[in-house]
């Protein structure tokens, strides 16, 4: 089955311990693409990958890292959490940002929602 | 940048009515509009896009309609039922060519509830 996968689905956690989430795609996807989502303030893209070793900030990159290994990997780092990252997160991909049928639409996971205490 | 502004943020309906949410978007450059719909407790799914080269555009129950002119977009259900009762995105984004890496903006989101 098609998917994007994060982990972990909770968690509640406290300022300025490093914490990662990660999101895996089994679709061979070249684009991926974390997005922080807030009551009022819809969907931010927080940083996205176009391919391998490829990333780049989005609209709200402050006190995130990303990194892109691999193909299917694309996880979210915060070094030093603090709470105004208490949100839901959630990770998407697509086959390209660009294919030559135009744009191919993203799929997203099932979300993530962290708590900073 | 591109800004998509969305309208209603809530919108209640009585089931087998029609629910229509609007957007506008800024930048004129801007050639995919997809529509996203947000299930409690799962992420967004699409469910109908359009490009700039098609105004209109209709799956079953859902169309969305484009005025480029105007630089607006919007989301019509027809026959409304409890099972789609969710929170609605609308996205713009530019093409390629325009300095863009594909990336979606979204509008803040139509809560839309359907009422038996």
């Amino acid at each position: 089955e098609a998917q994007v996968t994060q982990n972990p689905r909770y968690l509640i956690t406290v300022t300025g311990k490093k914490l990662t989430v990660t999101c895996s795609q089994n679709m061979n996807h070249e684009y991926m693409s974390w997005y922080r989502q807030d009551p009022g303030l819809g969907l931010r893209q927080i940083y996205y990958s176009m391919n391998v070793e490829v990333t780049d900030k989005g609209d709200v990159p402050e006190g995130y890292k990303v990194s892109r290994k691999e193909k299917r990997n694309f996880p979210l780092i915060l070094e030093s959490p603090s709470p105004n990252q208490t949100s839901l997160y959630f990770c998407a991909s697509s086959f390209s940002a660009y294919a030559r049928t135009g744009k191919q639409p993203q799929h997203f996971g099932d979300g993530t929602r962290l708590s900073i205490l | 940048g591109e800004n998509v502004e969305q309208h209603p943020s809530t919108l209640s309906v009585q089931e087998g009515d029609s629910a229509v949410i609007k957007c506008t978007y800024s930048d004129s450059a801007s050639n995919y509009f997809p529509w996203y719909k947000q299930e409690l407790g799962k992420g967004p799914q699409l469910i109908i896009d359009i490009r700039s080269n098609v105004g209109e555009k209709k799956d079953q129950r859902i169309a969305v309609t484009l005025n480029k002119t105007a630089k607006h977009f919007s989301l019509h259900i027809t026959e409304t039922q409890p099972e789609d009762s969710a929170v609605y995105f609308c996205a713009a984004s530019r093409p390629r060519l325009a300095g863009s890496q594909g990336n979606l903006i979204f509008g803040k989101g139509t809560k839309l509830s359907v009422k038996p």
